[in-house]
């Protein structure tokens, strides 16, 4: 397994700013991704963070609204941008550990006003 | 369609019973298969990958059915550290995707 940290834990933001989330792994791992949890509901992928290029994003995310990076194999970031009240979300990283598993970091509670 | 279907229950079962869920996935090339357990305010952790023969972990039991594109989670002499929503997630291609995660069932286990 991977043991994953996230930060901020949470955070409440004004509407139109932008907010860093960090996701550090403890081992190297080849794929990395983020999703949203909304209230309510289930988890959905926004991207996988690719190591040395760009994010391949879902459909409906796109890389204006939330850059990512992956500067190595075991950190990433991804920035909510401009952000509005329909942001208001968990966001999690996760990690593939071996060939198949995901583990998951802890979550940023993100909540904007 | 919804890709990955389940029942949100919830279910509310006497300790010491047996439970079983099911749930439903859409893209018939998936490849991939697991049972994620979420607590409340929490991050999903993995429980167990499910296999083309069914697996079993102590009490859990998982069982995949390829023809009708379903996916079983049994749970034996449940505790009421059981307490949880499951979530049954699907990966298209592998455990190098992204995952496809269901709604998850509400499981309550009574005293």
């Amino acid at each position: 397994s991977a043991v994953i940290s996230q930060k901020p834990s949470r955070d409440i933001c004004q509407r139109g700013t932008s907010l860093t989330i960090q996701c550090q792994v403890d081992s190297q791992v080849t794929m990395m991704f983020w999703y949203r949890q909304q209230p309510g509901q289930s988890l959905t992928l926004i991207a996988t963070a690719n190591q040395g290029s760009e994010a391949t994003y879902e459909s409906g995310f796109v890389i204006d609204k939330f850059p990512i990076s992956r500067p190595n194999l075991t950190f990433s970031t991804l920035t909510v941008s401009n952000m509005s009240p329909e942001d208001s979300s968990i966001y999690l990283c996760s990690a593939l550990a071996g060939d198949r598993e995901q583990y998951f970091g802890p979550g940023t509670r993100l909540t904007v006003t | 369609r919804k890709e990955v279907e389940q029942d949100p229950g919830p279910f509310n079962v006497p300790e010491g019973a047996t439970v079983a869920f099911n749930c439903t996935y859409s893209n018939s090339a998936s490849q991939s298969f697991f049972w994620y357990r979420q607590d409340c305010r929490k991050e999903p952790k993995l429980l167990m990958s499910v296999y083309s023969s069914g697996n079993e972990d102590g009490r859990f039991t998982a069982q995949l059915n390829r023809a009708s594109q379903y996916i079983s989670l049994l749970i034996r002499d449940s505790k009421l550290s059981d307490s949880a929503t499951y979530l049954c997630v699907v990966s298209p291609m592998g455990g190098a995707d992204g995952l496809t995660f269901g709604k998850g069932t509400h499981l309550i286990i009574q005293p």
